[in-house]
Parts: structure tokens; sequence; C-alpha cells
């Protein structure tokens, strides 16, 4: 009875295309997350929507797009994926402020 | 807001060592703090946690004590395993909707 899933969990795609990635929560969280992890392991923050708004965008471009259609779901959808784009995304939802977050698996992205 | 800063990596040990690594944030106001795990191949799981002045986490051997005065985190563990190969990180919770603030990152090795 996984809490946080994400699917895909390897993407393999040529620059250029548009892939999504999903995100589901069982937890009965109002906030979900994306955070993206590069190579050198550091988490980033990307987004955090809160009730279905969103609330933190952390200066990522806007070829990255989430869409929250119900406040169980999280998705990432990315246009026009450049190399630098390739990184491990985790998505994550969370209850009240300060605290912790539970994470997803992970999804390896790799732009060739 | 919020700022966490791990002691650089890796950190390689010999099985049943002492295992320190240092973990400072600059905050305003009280976050609660968290350590997380990251096995390879896997996400983010909490590990331990404190949400005030003097709390200890602890959990599967490691521990850790919010201090105040050094606004500090360390986490320890008297004697690590192969099993405790991981990456770890301190994280400090945040006023907005739960986001959290991680610091770099740590990678352990431990060998046999």
């Amino acid at each position: 009875d996984t809490a946080v899933s994400q699917t895909p969990k390897y993407l393999v795609t040529q620059m250029g295309n548009d892939k999504s990635i999903k995100c589901e929560q069982n937890l009965g969280h109002d906030t979900m997350y994306w955070y993206k992890q590069d190579s050198k392991k550091f988490l980033k923050i990307m987004f955090s929507y809160n009730n279905k708004e969103l609330i933190i965008n952390e200066t990522v471009p806007n070829r990255f797009s989430p869409k929250s259609p119900d406040k169980a779901h999280l998705n990432l959808h990315i246009n026009s994926l450049e190399l630098g784009d390739s990184a491990v995304y985790f998505c994550a939802s969370g209850g009240q402020k300060n605290t912790e977050a539970f994470f997803g698996q992970g999804t390896r992205l790799t732009v060739v | 807001g919020n700022s966490v800063t791990q002691m650089e990596g890796p950190v390689t040990l010999s099985e049943e060592a002492f295992l320190t690594i240092n973990c400072t944030y600059t905050a305003t106001g009280y976050p609660s703090l968290f350590w997380y795990v990251q096995y390879p191949g896997e996400g983010l799981q909490l590990l331990l946690k404190a949400t005030k002045a003097d709390d200890k986490g602890s959990n599967k051997g490691f521990e850790a004590t919010y201090r105040k005065e050094t606004t500090s985190f360390h986490l320890e563990k008297g004697s690590v395993q192969v099993s405790d190969s991981a990456v770890y990180f301190c994280a400090a919770g945040g006023t907005s909707y739960g986001k959290l603030t991680f610091g770099q990152g740590t990678i352990l090795t431990v060998h046999p």
C-alpha cells in the first residue's frame, strides 16, 4: 500500500520530446511537491501545491508545468526536453506546516 | 528563508566505526528538524526527527539532538553496518506550507 507513488520509474527520451510524470498520494495530505535531484544528489524544490493551488514555483523554466487535478494527484509535464533536464524527479506530500514530507520512489529521467 | 548546511562528503568508514554527520541550520523561528536517508535507487525515507529544542530523535541506532544554542542537529551512530551505506540528508521544516529545506546530502560508504 504505497503512500506516494509516481510513474514511470525510468524514462528515457530524446531531446525535444514532451513527457509527463504522474504522482499520487493516499495519505490525505493537502500539500504536494516536486523535487529535482541532480547527479551530485543535491535536492532542489521545484513546485509546491496546496489543495490544488500553486504555492511555490522556484524559478523553474516554463517548459515544466505541474498539474493538480485534485489534492491527491500532482503531475509534472515537461515540454521540449533538454539534456540538462536529465535527473531524478521526486514527488512528495506533506501535512501541516513544519512537518515531514513523504517521498515517492523517484523517476529517473534520461534525455539523449 | 531557512538554510541547512551538512558536512562535506563522501564519508567512508569501516564496519562498527562511530559515525557523525554534522548539520547546522539557519532559520527564523524554530523549525522542526529531520534526517532523511536515501538508499541506492530508492526515494528518501524519514530516519528521525525532532520538533523542539533539546529533543532527541532516534531510530535504527541513529540519534540526533536539536541544539538551539549551536543551531545544530548532528547525526550519530555508535556502530555502523554495511547496510547503512546510503545518502543522508538533513532538513529543516518550513512555515511555507510544509516546504522542507534540505542540506546538500552526505554520501556514506561502510566497508566490511
